[in-house]
């Protein structure tokens, strides 16, 4: 079956860097997503990687390693407005998108 | 404002009743999306449709129908609805089909059904 693993919650602290993990089983691969979501909110879209390496935007970073089927979320610099889910996708062999439950990250001052 | 619309917000249903949910977006993007959300599960995808006219099954299609009579509009139908189709439901779209392009989602609806 596909799977996208990611933990479940994070803690933070304001001014701090946080780095979220996501690693995925799946049938094919045709690129990987990170969302942002606010609570009550829909989700936003953050990054796509595609080829290995790291691909840098403002305090936001997003590496792949297509080998190892791993990801990961850099967040630099947090701010209180930093906390939300953070939601990792797949795109599959069909170009359908499997996603993960998601990370709640929480930053405390 | 460019983007996604989706009515209603919110709504209570009796379990047994039809109900439609309206996803309207004004980007001209061919494909558009509709999925669910629960609590401790990741966004599921019911039903797609890569361009006007054509619309295919996602992950979880059954007690619901999707039609895309034109690009901006892509209406999601609950025939007879069932307690476990509770959730928040989020219609998306994106330019190309595919899911290779970044999706743009709708507010969302929150669905209780009982």
């Amino acid at each position: 079956g596909q799977n996208i693993d990611q933990p479940t919650e994070m803690t933070a602290t304001e001014g701090a860097i946080v780095q979220i993990n996501c690693t995925y089983q799946t049938s094919g691969f045709n690129g990987l997503f990170w969302y942002q979501q606010h609570a009550g909110e829909a989700p936003t879209f953050l990054s796509y990687n595609v080829l290995d390496g790291l691909e840098e935007k403002g305090r936001f970073s997003s590496f792949l390693s297509r080998s190892k089927g791993y990801s990961y979320l850099l967040l630099k610099e947090l701010q209180m407005k930093d906390s939300a889910s953070y939601l990792c996708a797949v795109c599959d062999s069909n170009y359908q998108l499997i996603w993960g439950a998601g990370t709640k990250l929480i930053i405390k001052p | 404002i460019a983007g996604i619309t989706q009515a209603p917000t919110s709504q209570i249903l009796a379990a047994g009743r039809r109900m439609t949910l309206r996803c309207t977006q004004d980007m001209r993007h061919n494909a558009m999306y509709w999925y669910r959300q629960d609590l401790g599960l990741g966004l599921r995808l019911i039903h797609y449709s890569n361009t006007a006219g054509t619309t295919g099954k996602g992950e979880v299609p059954d007690g619901y129908s999707v039609s895309r009579a034109n690009t901006d509009d892509f209406p999601l139908t609950l025939a007879s609805a069932v307690p476990s189709q509770t959730s928040v439901y989020f219609c998306a779209s994106s330019g190309d089909p595919g899911a290779t392009d970044t999706q743009y989602f709708g507010p969302g609806t929150r669905l209780t059904v009982l």
